[in-house]
């Protein structure tokens, strides 16, 4: 199985700063028929399921503020707030959909403020 | 409006055996998988595996192999997860998700809450 690992697991951040999570996979999850990287990012708020924030590396769900970014290819990949809001204050997690499943998840980080 | 429904919170014994259930709505719900996501008290989000409604087939996570069953009854647009035996270890928070056409998970069920207790 493919492995995520997140770091940090948590991270307090000031409003209006910026906020950066890593997550690393144990191997590549780039190709598959659309030569994409096959890694998403997952915003998860107390009490609630979680929200799709970004696919496929990079790409942003419909409604996601464009202060959410991702980036990255291969194994290291990176989710970037860049000016934290008060609404931000959640639990992040990537997860890759590479290949036969399961499709794993990272273990989570938490942001504070 | 994409929309899954999750039945209610349930409370078990341990060894008595359970079904809950994901409602699809606004959607073609025999044409895209469903997965189910298991997250215990505190702890992050597991992948327990995936049904296609459109002809019940289905991939267990090797730890949920065994343990869960996974069904599906596409004309009432229902995916079910069930166990046979619970056990204490089985409390947790079950999620049902749609994987969209971008591949990932692009919506989410309210979640049902399982609590195995003696």
């Amino acid at each position: 199985d493919i492995v995520l690992t997140q770091s940090p697991d948590s991270l307090a951040v000031s409003l209006g700063e910026r906020a950066t999570i890593n997550c690393k996979s144990s191997q590549s999850v780039f190709g598959g028929p659309n030569n994409m990287n096959y890694l998403a990012w997952y915003q998860q708020k107390p009490g609630q399921p979680p929200k799709l924030l970004i696919s496929w590396a990079s790409t942003r769900a419909s409604g996601v503020p464009d202060r959410f970014s991702g980036s990255g290819s291969g194994t290291d990949f990176t989710l970037t707030i860049s000016s934290l809001q008060a609404e931000d204050v959640a639990v992040y997690y990537c997860q890759q959909y590479f290949g036969l499943p399961p499709k794993t998840f990272g273990q989570g980080t938490k942001v504070e403020i | 409006e994409v929309q899954l429904v999750q039945s209610g919170a349930d409370v078990k014994k341990p060894g008595e055996s359970l079904k809950i259930s994901c409602k699809g709505y606004g959607y073609s719900f025999s044409t895209y998988w469903i997965a189910w996501v298991r997250q215990m008290p505190g702890k992050g989000l597991e992948w327990m595996g995936i049904i296609y409604p459109g002809d019940s087939d289905t991939k267990y996570s090797p730890s949920s192999q065994g343990q869960v069953t996974m069904s599906a009854d596409k004309s009432i647009t229902t995916a079910y997860l069930q166990w046979s035996s619970l056990k204490a270890s089985d409390t947790a928070m079950y999620y049902c998700a749609r994987i969209g056409p971008e591949r990932a998970v692009d919506f989410w069920g309210q979640g049902t809450l399982v609590t195995v207790s003696s």
